[in-house]
């Protein structure tokens, strides 16, 4: 029973197209969260949301537009991608804001533009 | 601009021996930090976490040691298994500041246990 699932875990596309991310908790968690981890490996905070509201935004190109929908659920749409935007983009929730808690993290969408 | 530092990339270490794991980090107002363990392909998992107000927390083979003075952290797995081969992150936050619990991450260090 999957905690914090991601689809697609894969995503091949050509550079210039639109695309989204979808990610669902079901920890009944306040808090939901965007990662990026790029070819240097390091894991990058974009988007933070509690209870359907932006907290974190993180210098994120506009291109990059999360939605809530409510509270077990957060979408990353990603606008005219570009070949810079090829990572693994990470899900994950907490209990709520602010930290002193641990993030749980889904399994990762590996996303690479041709 | 590193906050969270994991300078060594790698280690290797034999079955049933103690595996340490550092970190360092250079921001005073971090209070909360983290290891999570990650497998290829698979999300990072929580393994532990140490409040700056201890300076030890131990979790059966786990246990994460904070030296706020030195702002570092070390992260011991007593006895090793070849299962616990995996990339291992730590990671801190700062509830005051702006930043909102927002978690910093490093590089990571990938642990391989040897049989």
């Amino acid at each position: 029973d999957t905690a914090v699932s991601q689809t697609p875990k894969y995503l091949v596309t050509q550079m210039g197209n639109d695309k989204s991310i979808k990610c669902e908790q079901n920890l009944g968690h306040d808090t939901m969260y965007w990662y990026k981890q790029d070819s240097k490996k390091f894991l990058k905070i974009m988007f933070s949301y509690n209870n359907k509201e932006l907290i974190i935004n993180e210098t994120v190109p506009n291109r990059f537009s999360p939605k809530s929908p409510d509270k077990a659920h957060l979408n990353l749409h990603i606008n005219s991608l570009e070949l810079g935007d090829s990572a693994v983009y990470f899900c994950a929730s907490s209990q709520t804001l602010p930290g002193n808690q641990p993030q749980h993290f889904g399994d990762g969408t590996r996303l690479s533009i041709l | 601009d590193q906050q969270v530092k994991q300078n060594s990339p790698s280690l290797s270490v034999q079955e049933g021996r103690i595996s340490i794991l550092n970190c360092d980090y250079t921001n005073s107002m971090f209070d909360y930090f983290l290891w999570y363990k990650k497998y290829p392909a698979e999300g990072p998992t929580f393994l532990i976490s140490i409040s700056s107000i201890k300076d030890k927390n131990e979790d059966g083979r786990f246990t994460v040691f904070l030296n706020k003075s030195a702002k570092h952290l070390s992260l011991h797995i007593v006895p090793s298994q070849p299962g616990d081969s995996a990339v291992y992150f730590c990671a801190a936050s700062a509830r005051y500041g702006g930043s909102q619990g927002n978690l910093i991450f490093g590089k990571g260090t990938k642990l391989s246990v040897k049989p």
